[in-house]
């Protein structure tokens, strides 16, 4: 199985400029979150899934929107990227949340 | 004050050596808890899930102690390739069951 899948793996952009990070699963979990994670500041939440149609948002969802219209995937979108949007970000996914996460290979993204 | 608490070292060990890790958390109805393992520039892969009455797998041994609220991490006869960031998770009772991470504790073993 290929697990978690992200793409793309790395990304540079231009203040304002929007994009769609992709997210793939295909071990069937209900599950699915994105995370970012920054120096000092550990993973953050941004939006999860608990099933396909069934999103909310985490501790910083500002500046992201995701839909899920299928259970395999879980795109985010950054609207309008700022500076501080520079991050590297986890897709994640669970069978059920208490059995622990399996995370993608991430996207580093920065923006100029 | 975080939800979840750990020090960021670095630890720095000797091959062989037994190291813990604490990890404190704030949430007192936090119900699930777990230990993940991050390589420098990797994604975390889940090294092994806590429970009440602690587990065992291999040279690691994790405990829960919900009275004071804090989880520990027994690495016994360290390798080097256990030198990585270790961090520390804990999951509410909800019904998508959040998780919240710590952010980590880097572990450097020594030849």
């Amino acid at each position: 199985n290929a697990g978690v899948t992200q793409t793309p793996k790395f990304q540079v952009l231009k203040t304002g400029q929007s994009m769609t990070l992709q997210c793939a699963q295909d071990m069937n979990h209900e599950y699915m979150s994105w995370y970012r994670q920054d120096p000092g500041m550990g993973l953050r939440l941004i939006h999860y899934s608990v099933g396909a149609g069934i999103t909310d948002q985490g501790e910083v969802p500002n500046g992201y929107n995701v839909s899920r219209s299928t259970t395999e995937d879980f795109p985010l979108r950054l609207l309008s990227a700022a500076p501080s949007q520079t991050s590297v970000y986890f897709c994640a996914s669970s069978l059920q949340g208490a059995r622990g996460y399996t995370f993608g290979s991430g996207t580093r993204l920065t923006v100029v | 004050r975080k939800e979840v608490e750990q020090d960021p070292g670095p630890f720095n060990v000797p091959e062989g050596a037994t190291v813990a890790f604490n990890c404190t958390y704030s949430n007192s109805a936090s119900q699930s808890f777990f230990w993940y393992r991050q390589d420098c520039r990797k994604e975390p892969k889940l090294l092994m899930s806590v429970y009440s009455s602690g587990n065992e797998d291999g040279r690691f041994t994790a405990q829960l102690n919900r009275a004071s609220q804090y989880i520990s991490l027994l690495i016994r006869d360290s390798k080097l390739s256990d030198s990585a960031t270790y961090l520390c998770v804990a999951g509410d009772s909800g019904g998508y069951q959040k998780v919240t991470f710590g952010t980590g504790t880097k572990l450097q073993v020594i030849p």
